[in-house]
């Protein structure tokens, strides 16, 4: 079955930066893109970017153009998201999900990892 | 401010009906882009609902169905139960700097 297996929870305080993983098996990894979402506590979700497994073009939130990269590990089928110079209002929780392989096909988010809390706290 | 709003709660008692909608503009939903929707449960993955306007994958009850017309779309939840209580998100692609990939803010389902 496809499955997204996100690494575990991080305490970082405001300036680091954080890299999270996220595995996927049960499907090619390479032939889909992957997308990275976040919630913070008590709000919506927020996209914040997307990777192309196959090429490795990205596209970001332009809100966090600057502090993000996103890079997939295609020999592990591994994907990771980078935010650096974190800040208090970065805290939330970080999804990463199968997405399409290009920005221009219109296909869902169909199987989403289990979340990844990072903390920003002095 | 999200670029998709929804209301922020919606509720109905077991049983019953109930619609959120998903109000976009032209850059988005109104230029012919399909929307989906996910379910998520506080401390769980998002779950794919709804996907290109009406379609549901396999395993999703057709309690839940979609609709899209304009700049809008929704989504029905007939037979409400217990366990629909969650929170709601619409999604489309938007050709504007907000893009390409939103969500809507966010509608809370309370069954009562």
């Amino acid at each position: 079955q496809i499955q997204l297996v996100q690494s575990g929870a991080e305490v970082k305080k405001p300036g680091a930066s954080v890299k999270v993983s996220c595995k996927a098996s049960g499907y090619t990894f390479i032939t889909y893109g992957i997308s990275w979402v976040r919630q913070a506590p008590g709000q919506g979700l927020e996209w914040m970017g997307w990777i192309s497994v196959n090429n490795g073009n990205t596209n970001y939130a332009q809100k966090l153009q600057g502090r993000l990269t996103m890079s997939t590990d295609t020999s592990t089928s591994t994907a990771y998201m980078e935010l650096r110079s974190l800040r208090s209002d970065d805290t939330a929780v970080y999804y990463c999900a199968r997405a399409p392989p290009s920005p221009f096909v219109g296909t869902p988010f169909d199987y989403w990892g289990q979340g990844t809390l990072v903390t920003v706290s002095s | 401010q999200s670029v998709l709003t929804q209301p922020p709660s919606v509720s109905g008692a077991p049983g019953q009906r109930v619609t959120i909608s998903c109000t976009g503009s032209s850059s988005n939903i109104g230029a012919g882009y399909d929307v989906h929707w996910y379910q998520h449960l506080p401390g769980t993955a998002p779950k794919l609902l709804i996907y290109g306007n009406t379609n549901r994958p396999s395993g999703v009850p057709d309690r839940f169905s979609g609709s899209k017309s304009g700049t809008s779309a929704s989504l029905a939840i007939t037979g409400l139960q217990a366990d629909d209580e969650a929170d709601y998100y619409c999604q489309s692609y938007d050709g504007s700097l907000s893009g390409p990939w939103v969500f809507g803010g966010g509608t809370k389902l309370t069954v009562l």
